[in-house]
């Protein structure tokens, strides 16, 4: 699977939008992009996944670029409960769900 | 609602003694179970994967003979630490599979903080 990166940390101010970035330049044709959180103590939290369209859902919007190499999770508007870590990971399309879990991005909301 | 369950949430143990950590899916039939390991500050390590009937596969550098697997069952997979040492503490999460988990969101325990002492 290939591997992302993202900042290690990021603030973002109570409801504004949070916009987190991943890159995956080594991303082949049939590895979709998943998104994670994480909230101190406890599991991930699935949030969104797509493979070359943007997606949007009820927790956020996905969108990535044309290239796929890179990809920003985008939080609308933050509030404190979203704080946490955020982890990027590329899977293959057949995957058997196996989770390759990189540092992710700490997410600070402030108010 | 949720649809895993894993408990205990969080368990303190003398060294030396055994500790079960369960994991169930409440939703589905998991089929495999991947079981993962989080020390502080630190990102999740996957320690081993373990399928229905069968023995689990770890990953390089856990020990199978310390970590238990046990999936008996399509809804209920436990991780035993035998023998439990102070470096064993750290935080522990599951995440069942039902069959493929091609192009579906994956969802995972609450995890179990173990501490030894």
């Amino acid at each position: 699977d290939a591997k992302t990166t993202q900042p290690p940390s990021m603030d973002c101010a109570e409801g504004r939008a949070a916009n987190l970035p991943c890159n995956h330049s080594t991303i082949s044709g049939n590895e979709y992009v998943y998104w994670y959180r994480q909230i101190h103590s406890q599991g991930p939290q699935y949030i969104i996944h797509g493979l070359k369209n943007n997606e949007t859902n009820e927790m956020a919007s996905l969108i990535i670029t044309e290239d796929r190499k890179s990809s920003t999770l985008i939080l609308p508007h933050a509030t404190l409960r979203d704080t946490a870590v955020y982890y990027c990971i590329v899977l293959f399309s057949g995957n058997t769900g196996k989770l390759i879990f990189g540092q992710g991005t700490t997410l600070q909301v402030k108010p | 609602g949720a649809v895993v369950s894993q408990h205990p949430s969080r368990v303190i143990c003398k060294s030396g003694t055994s500790v079960k950590i369960e994991c169930r899916s409440l939703d589905f039939q998991a089929t495999t179970m991947f079981w993962y390991r989080q020390f502080p500050k630190q990102s999740l390590m996957l320690m081993a994967t373990s399928n229905e009937g069968s023995k689990a596969t770890y990953e390089q550098g856990v020990e199978k003979d310390k970590f238990l697997i046990n999936h008996a069952s399509l809804t209920l997979s436990t991780l035993t630490v035998t023998s439990a040492h102070p470096e064993d503490s750290s935080f522990y999460i599951c995440s069942p599979i039902q069959g493929s988990a091609y192009n579906s969101p994956l969802h995972f325990g609450n995890g179990t903080r173990l501490t030894v002492t």
